[in-house]
């Protein structure tokens, strides 16, 4: 059982240029969120989907776009990167929003020069 | 944005030993308290969900407390052991549907 899946696990990009992170579940849960971990820092709400067709701001949203393409999947854009937004970013899912435990994939290292 | 403490930042214990450490959180517009485990070069895994003043959660050697009244948890490990050597995220939910994370308390069992 996979769980979360995130793709790719590493990356480096030079500022300006864009990406697409890619998450997916097969646990059939309705909600999933993105995040970013940062050194000294809790995890911080990026986006999140509270069911398929919904998406809303998290915590901090600037800079990112996000897609809820189906149930599955759950995608986080960097439109035009900067070198802040280098950062570990974890995908996570839930089957609801409310005081349901999250699953989390196993991150994707993303460093911007 | 919840502002969520967890303290200490970091603590060292030796094998066989217990511990405990706290994580505070605003308990206006309290919904849920949650604790996760974090292995190093792994993703967080969830250990407990909490919504109610009292609630006490146990999984083998590890249990926590909730008092939202005051705004605080406990997370207690029983005779620790290198097994347990993670970082623990508390994360707190408010009546919107967002988390807000704890920047961890870091456990080391000594050997």
């Amino acid at each position: 059982n996979a769980g979360v899946t995130q793709t790719p696990k590493f990356q480096v990009l030079k500022t300006g240029q864009s990406m697409t992170l890619q998450c997916a579940q097969d646990m059939n849960h309705n909600s999933m969120y993105w995040y970013r971990q940062d050194p000294g820092m809790g995890l911080r709400l990026i986006y999140y989907s509270a069911s398929e067709g919904t998406t809303d701001k998290g915590e901090v949203p600037n800079g990112y776009n996000v897609s809820r393409l189906n149930k599955r999947e759950f995608s986080l854009r960097l439109e035009s990167a900067a070198p802040s937004q280098t950062s570990v970013y974890f995908c996570a899912s839930s089957v609801g929003t409310r005081g349901q435990p999250q699953h989390f994939g196993d991150g994707t290292r993303l460093s911007i020069l | 944005i919840l502002n969520v403490e967890q303290s200490p930042q970091s603590l060292h214990v030796q094998e066989g030993d217990s511990t405990n450490f706290t994580c505070s959180f605003p308990s206006s517009n309290f919904y849920a308290l949650h604790w996760y485990r974090w292995e190093t070069a792994k993703s967080p895994e969830a250990l407990f969900v909490m919504t109610l003043n009292g609630d006490e959660k146990k999984k083998g050697r590890i249990s926590a407390t909730l008092n939202t009244k005051e705004g605080y948890s406990y997370l207690y490990i029983k005779g620790s052991q290198p097994e347990d050597s993670a970082t623990y995220l508390c994360a707190s939910g408010s009546n919107d549907y967002k988390l807000s994370f704890g920047a961890g308390t870091t456990v080391t069992v000594r050997a």
